[in-house]
């Protein structure tokens, strides 16, 4: 079953609009989680790192007062868009691993579209 | 040059058909490969994962490792329609506390009955 839970799946929002996503980990807890892009028939492209009780490392490119990344516990990290704008519509995924040296669990992402 | 090279495909293949899916890398520092299934509008899930050079069966699957030549490969037996999905592969240079994932763009497989 799913490891990785993402919230909500869908949004359809006005531009200027902030959307908030969640992104928990089921039944370990997730020092760190990643936070991914991916644009349609593109691959995922990282934007951040999402350390517990500390600051996100962000991407080159990558906004970091446009897209807040907070992981106040062990088992939730969310990722804020501030003020959306129609080109900030994409997949957005998240993802966790449950041990060092083992692979990424992906979240079902979610569908972001700004009108 | 792109880290990650992969062929977009699409590839359109019958049912029973082996499948044949690569990609090629440049950083010789990747140690950890992954080869991942995508549906549409769906999260990736982890479907091989290795660390060394050679190959690794698991059911319908095999993943192939060759780091001399900087090529990894994943192989489906017996396709079937469900197969159909993007598989991407991915490597990371280790799997320390914060290692990142290098992905290819994904190979769309189409695989028909």
């Amino acid at each position: 079953g799913a490891v990785v839970s993402q919230h909500p799946s869908r949004v359809i929002c006005k531009s200027g609009t902030s959307v908030k996503i969640e992104c928990r980990s089921l039944d370990f807890q997730a020092t760190t989680m990643f936070w991914y892009r991916q644009f349609p028939k593109q691959s995922l492209m990282l934007m951040a790192t999402s350390n517990e009780g500390s600051k996100a490392t962000y991407e080159q490119g990558v906004e970091k007062d446009k897209f807040l990344i907070n992981h106040a516990s062990l088992t939730l990290s969310t990722l804020t868009v501030t003020s959306a704008h129609p080109e900030d519509s994409s997949f957005y995924i998240c993802s966790a691993y449950r041990e060092p040296n083992q692979p990424q669990h992906f979240g079902d992402g979610t569908r972001l579209s700004i009108l | 040059q792109k880290e990650v090279e992969q062929d977009p495909g699409p590839l359109s293949v019958p049912e029973g058909a082996i499948v044949s899916l690569n990609c090629t890398y440049s950083n010789s520092a990747f140690q950890y490969f992954m080869w991942y299934r995508q549906y549409s509008r769906k999260g990736p899930e982890l479907l091989m994962y290795t660390y060394s050079s050679g190959n690794k069966e698991d059911g319908r699957f095999t993943a192939q490792v060759d780091k001399s030549s900087k090529y990894i490969s994943l192989f489906i037996r017996d396709s079937q329609p469900s197969d159909s999905a993007t598989y991407l592969c991915a490597m990371s240079e280790s799997g320390g506390s914060n290692y990142k994932l290098t992905f290819g763009k994904g190979t769309l497989l189409t695989v028909n009955p």
